[in-house]
């Protein structure tokens, strides 16, 4: 299958400083790029979806300000926290998709952010 | 918007038997379902899915059907090894909302 990568894959931060996950897609270009943010022991939370070279569309209840998103290329998207709290920390993933609607989503390996 | 419920949230087998993870959906324009299972720390791998064209697929050990009647699929897993331990979610795919449904994780354990 496809391989989605993300970077870092665990982040520690102090509270008040902002902090950038990169997601790329290695072998496919990715028109779609999705946001999850995952509880322990939950389901998958949509935060946003960014589309190639336009604003991303922000799930209600997601604050956009506070969680940044760039998808500069069809390789590259960006989530940045801004002003991180500790009720921030979560674990951050990232999926891509083709050029089509229909294709698969394929899902990077996740980001752990703590903020202390 | 689409809705997607998966039973049961926990599930233990005996090593060599078979576990079928079910899910049903609510959108009947909803026209791709795709399986993923997560280990503990990873993010989600897809194993396994299906078109609404299609009403069975199968690969290996894995296989799953689906009844666009009664608007649910399910995931079976035969002959499970302790590797198969993890968390599967099914997912919906709905035209309308372009995007992925999950339903709430199977923690599945196949013991020794």
């Amino acid at each position: 299958g496809a391989v989605v990568s993300q970077h870092p894959s665990r982040v520690i931060c102090k509270s008040g400083t902002s902090v950038k996950i990169e997601c790329r897609s290695l072998d496919f270009q990715a028109t779609t790029m999705f946001w999850y943010r995952q509880f322990p022991k939950k389901s998958l939370m949509l935060m946003a979806t960014s589309n190639e070279g336009s604003k991303a569309t922000y799930e209600q209840g997601v604050e956009k300000d506070k969680f940044l998103i760039n998808h500069a290329s069809l390789t590259l998207s960006t989530l940045t926290v801004t002003s991180a709290h500790p009720e921030d920390s979560s674990f951050y993933i990232c999926s891509a998709r083709g050029l089509a609607v229909t294709d698969t989503q394929y899902f990077g390996p996740g980001t752990r952010l703590t903020v202390l | 918007g689409e809705n997607v419920e998966q039973h049961p949230s926990t599930l233990s087998v005996q090593e060599g038997d078979s576990a079928v993870i079910k899910c049903t959906y609510s959108d009947s324009a909803s026209n791709y379902f795709p399986w993923y299972k997560q280990e503990l720390g990873k993010g989600p791998q897809l194993i396994i899915d299906i078109r609404s064209n299609v009403g069975e697929k199968k690969d290996q050990r894995i296989a799953v059907t689906l009844n666009k009647t009664a608007k649910h699929f399910s995931l079976h897993i035969t002959e499970t090894q302790p590797e198969d331990s993890a968390v599967y979610f099914c997912a919906a795919f709905s035209g309308s909302a372009r995007q992925l449904t999950f339903g709430s994780g199977t923690q599945l354990t196949v013991l020794p």
